[in-house]
């Protein structure tokens, strides 16, 4: 089964560093999400993209960060200045509209450490 | 208040038991509700999806009830295997292209 692939797993950045997280949806999926979790809490919602253009974004979603289809494979979240409350998992999600398929399939995350 | 509440547990149960879990949501624009299992340091993974008419999926069933803004989840014959967190989730706006709202979680621990 197809798989929404993320790299890299695990990346350690200090405080005020720009990171950059990437991600490869579903080949045939149109809609993007990125949703991060800080250790122990719940699932929060970033932004959402769609035809080359967010269609939502959080509160959370701050002039910090940024994303980008690049290449039309990949879907990138840009951090351009890290916190150390900018450190968690950080999930892709991608969505197809078909008939019987209409949930979002999630990567297996980023885990961010920011010191 | 939070959008979407769950007993955050651990429920601890022997093999074999069933177990219920709880979780409502304040929104009532909220539009699809689903079922997400998340194991240890692993992304979120759709166990089902949940309608108005209840489903059943094997072991697992779950409910609706929008007038009280509820959903319940429950898994009989529990296995060893069952052991994650449970999320609740909640999907606003129009369409099936909304973001997921999440709750924190149910931990399940079976034990032999």
């Amino acid at each position: 089964e197809p798989e929404v692939t993320q790299t890299p797993s695990h990346q350690v950045t200090q405080m005020g560093q720009e990171v950059i997280l990437r991600c490869v949806p579903i080949s045939n999926h149109l809609y993007f999400y990125w949703y991060r979790q800080i250790l122990g809490q719940k699932v929060e919602f970033l932004v959402s993209f769609y035809n080359n253009e967010i269609s939502e974004k959080s509160e959370i979603f701050d002039d910090q960060f940024s994303v980008e289809r690049p290449d039309g494979s990949n879907f990138t979240l840009k951090i351009r200045s890290t916190k150390l409350e900018d450190s968690a998992m950080y999930f892709c999600a991608s969505l197809a509209l078909l008939a019987n398929k209409e949930t979002q399939y999630f990567g297996p995350g980023t885990r961010l450490l920011v010191l | 208040r939070k959008e979407v509440e769950q007993d955050p547990g651990p429920f601890n149960v022997p093999e074999g038991a069933t177990v219920a879990f709880n979780c409502t949501y304040s929104n009532s624009a909220s539009q699809s509700f689903f079922w997400y299992r998340q194991d240890c340091r692993k992304e979120p993974k759709l166990l089902m999806s949940v309608y108005s008419s209840g489903n059943e999926d094997g072991r697992f069933t779950a409910q609706l009830n929008r007038a009280s803004q509820y959903i319940s989840l429950l898994i009989r014959d529990s296995k060893l295997s069952d052991s994650a967190t449970y999320l609740c989730v909640v999907r606003r706006g129009s369409g099936n292209t909304g973001k997921l709202i999440f709750g924190q979680g149910t931990t399940l621990q079976v034990k032999p």
